[in-house]
């Protein structure tokens, strides 16, 4: 089965910030990575698939990028609402998910 | 809109058997595969398997062994069942329609399962 090893495990960032959170899966994926936002007590929501490709309706400020095993997710300008968990998922394969990041407002 | 919703107990014994129902509306069975994930209290999530929409299954090989899932599509109903349940089986399952791509995207509200005697 493929790792995808996320980090890091949390993030404190300031409102307007840019943060990165990274995936590095154990074999190539072939840019099939998504990534996943998670609010306390609700089921994740889909953000961005094949590495950058963003959902219908989710704000530009959120971005992908990556190729081979390695895989980053931006979110630009943080705002309040940004504060959730972020997962990455490889479907190259078997899916699995990353460990996720939690990203706190400072 | 497209909606699915699991059902089932709350508490399952040790060594029992789960076994879950995933409701869903606005789109057909015969179309779009379902996965189940599960997560683990304050923990990642897990992918446990798909229904495939031509009827067949994919399963975790963590899971190869005690899940089976099946459906009903004159119900749009999805069915998990999982054997031998052991404490770490407490958790939140969900299911989710697949996306573009086949990966999970519509999901259901989940449903919390405690596996406590």
């Amino acid at each position: 089965d493929i790792q995808m090893t996320q980090s890091p495990p949390s993030l404190s960032a300031s409102l307007g910030d840019k943060v990165t959170i990274t995936c590095q899966a154990s074999q190539n994926i072939n840019k099939y990575i998504a990534w996943y936002q998670q609010k306390p007590g609700k089921a994740p929501g889909l953000l961005i698939h094949y590495t950058s490709t963003l959902v219908s309706g989710i704000p530009s400020r959120f971005s992908g990028s990556g190729s081979g095993r390695d895989y980053s997710f931006s979110i630009s300008n943080v705002e309040s609402e940004d504060i959730a968990s972020y997962y990455c998922l490889q479907y190259d394969n078997s899916p699995t998910f990353g460990s996720g990041t939690k990203l706190e407002i400072k | 809109q497209v909606q699915l919703k699991e059902s089932g107990p709350g508490l399952v014994q040790p060594s029992q058997t789960l076994s879950l129902t995933c409701t869903v509306s606005g789109f057909s069975l015969t179309s779009y595969s379902v996965h189940w994930v599960r997560q683990h209290s304050g923990k990642s999530l897990e992918w446990m398997g798909r229904m495939w929409s031509d009827g067949d299954t994919s399963y975790n090989s963590a899971f190869t062994s005690r899940l089976s899932i099946s459906r009903d599509t004159s119900k749009s109903q999805v069915f998990l069942k999982m054997n031998s349940l052991q404490t770490e089986d407490t958790g939140t399952y969900y299911c989710a329609r697949e996306a573009s791509g086949g990966l999970p995207g519509d999901w259901g509200q989940g449903v919390m399962v405690t596996v406590s005697s």
